[in-house]
């Protein structure tokens, strides 16, 4: 069975940073470009940036609200995919989904960003 | 960035009756491999999306053959043959052909 499973949410200060972690099991990772979409409270998805596998030059592209900000690396020895998020503003504050093209989405995991 | 824009943004239908659901890009999403990266997804209240459609017409697996997805170029449309309860939620177009994904904006559907 296919997993996605995200976590590391949490409450976070302006300006803090936070690490959000996805396990992923059920298929081949290392072969699996990666992405991660986030959903503000009430709103639509947004994309924020994916990871080519290793074989493809393992480069990462990012939407421009993060680009500087956000970075997205990965471990494939632990079929794990993260999400380092670095100067976080109140307007980061959203559900963070990990996905990939073929093997679905996350549950999801929640990113407030408040004083 | 493309651009995609979804109308209606509010779809209250019938049970058993049909619903229907426009996509446009500001832009063309022909690929250059000749392939159209246009998805169609479903998210159910409190639930993660899920995606329906890929390629502009190819069902997900387990993915009941009421749903069609239709259209070209810069044109695209999501088609519930007879809605069900179980179809209520919003519904995302997706397009993979430009470098950056970029989402519709979300119509949502309910029952009448």
């Amino acid at each position: 069975e296919v997993q996605l499973v995200e976590s590391g949410g949490g409450l976070v200060k302006p300006g803090g940073s936070l690490r959000l972690s996805c396990a992923a099991s059920g298929f081949t990772f290392n072969n699996t470009w990666m992405s991660w979409v986030r959903q503000a409270p009430g709103k639509g998805l947004e994309w924020v940036g994916r990871i080519k596998s290793k074989t493809d030059g393992g480069t990462t592209d990012y939407a421009a609200p993060v680009k500087g900000r956000f970075t997205i690396s990965r471990d494939d020895s632990k079929n794990t995919l993260y999400l380092q998020m670095n100067s976080l503003k109140t307007e980061d504050t959203a559900v963070y989904y990990c996905t990939s093209e073929d093997w679905g989405w996350g549950q999801g995991t929640l990113v407030t960003v408040s004083s | 960035d493309v651009v995609m824009t979804q109308s209606p943004l509010s779809l209250p239908v019938t049970l058993g009756q049909p619903a229907s659901i426009s996509c446009r890009s500001s832009q063309s999403l022909v690929f250059s491999d000749g392939n159209t990266y246009l998805d169609w997804f479903q998210q159910r209240p409190g639930q993660s999306p899920r995606r329906l459609i890929y390629k502009v017409s190819n069902r997900d697996s387990g993915v009941p053959d009421r749903f069609s997805g239709s259209g070209s170029g810069t044109d695209f449309t999501l088609k519930i043959s007879r809605v069900e309860a179980e179809d209520v939620g919003v519904y995302y177009c997706m397009q993979g052909t430009h470098w950056t994904w970029t989402f519709g904006q979300g119509t949502k559907v309910e029952i009448k």
